[in-house]
């Protein structure tokens, strides 16, 4: 199985920062990866797909990067909104595997 | 609008079966398939399984070889999941998630709390 290992586990950041997540995988996943942001008892929201495209609806201040073993979220400008938890998720191989979590709270 | 719409939550014995339905709605059923993703307490997510809703064909984790089983019920747009010989360690939130055309998981249910108690 491929591991997908996120860090941090946890970040305090402020409203106005920009933070950097990091998702890495155990081989390479080519661009086969997603992000996915999830707030207490709700179900994951999808925020980017194949490594750095945006889905619809989602604000430019989310972006992704990377390929094959190596990936980042980026959020430029911290909204309120964006207090949550985030991990990635690759689909290159089954068992499809997901990182385990970045929990991102206010500073 | 496109939805996933999953069945209540459960409690269940150890050794039962539970069966978890996701009744899709607002895009054309067999176009996409849906997965089935698991989250126990303080764990992070676990793939288990999935079904081409068009043709019915599925493949499920080996972790759950002969635990888990999927079907579809095309007149009722409706995905099932059945997961046997239930035991403390699947005490979990199970979501269903269509696959975006290859993709990621663009849709997701709303997810199914199951306990398991003696």
């Amino acid at each position: 199985d491929i591991q997908m290992t996120q860090s941090p586990s946890s970040l305090s950041a402020s409203v106005g920062d920009r933070v950097t997540i990091t998702c890495r995988a155990s081989q390479s996943i080519n661009s086969w990866l997603a992000w996915y942001q999830q707030k207490p008892g709700k179900a994951p929201k999808l925020l980017i797909y194949r490594a750095s495209s945006l889905d619809s609806g989602v604000p430019s201040r989310f972006s992704g990067r990377g390929s094959g073993t190596e990936f980042t979220l980026t959020i430029s400008s911290l909204q309120p909104d964006d207090f949550a938890t985030y991990f990635c998720h690759q689909y290159s191989n089954y068992p499809y595997t997901f990182g385990q979590g970045t929990k991102l709270e206010i500073k | 609008q496109v939805q996933l719409v999953q069945s209540g939550a459960e409690v269940k014995k150890p050794g039962a079966s539970v069966k978890v339905f996701c009744m899709v709605s607002g895009y054309t059923f067999s176009n996409y398939a849906i997965h089935w993703v698991r989250q126990a307490p303080g764990q992070r997510l676990e793939w288990m399984a999935w079904i081409n809703v068009g043709n019915g064909n599925t493949q499920v984790s080996q972790k759950f070889q002969g635990r888990v089983t999927i079907t579809r019920d095309t007149s009722a747009t409706t995905v099932y999941m059945e997961l046997s010989t239930l035991r403390s360690e699947d005490t979990a939130v199970y979501y269903c998630a269509r696959l975006q055309s290859g993709d990621a998981y663009d849709i997701w249910g709303q997810g199914t709390i199951i306990t398991i108690s003696s």
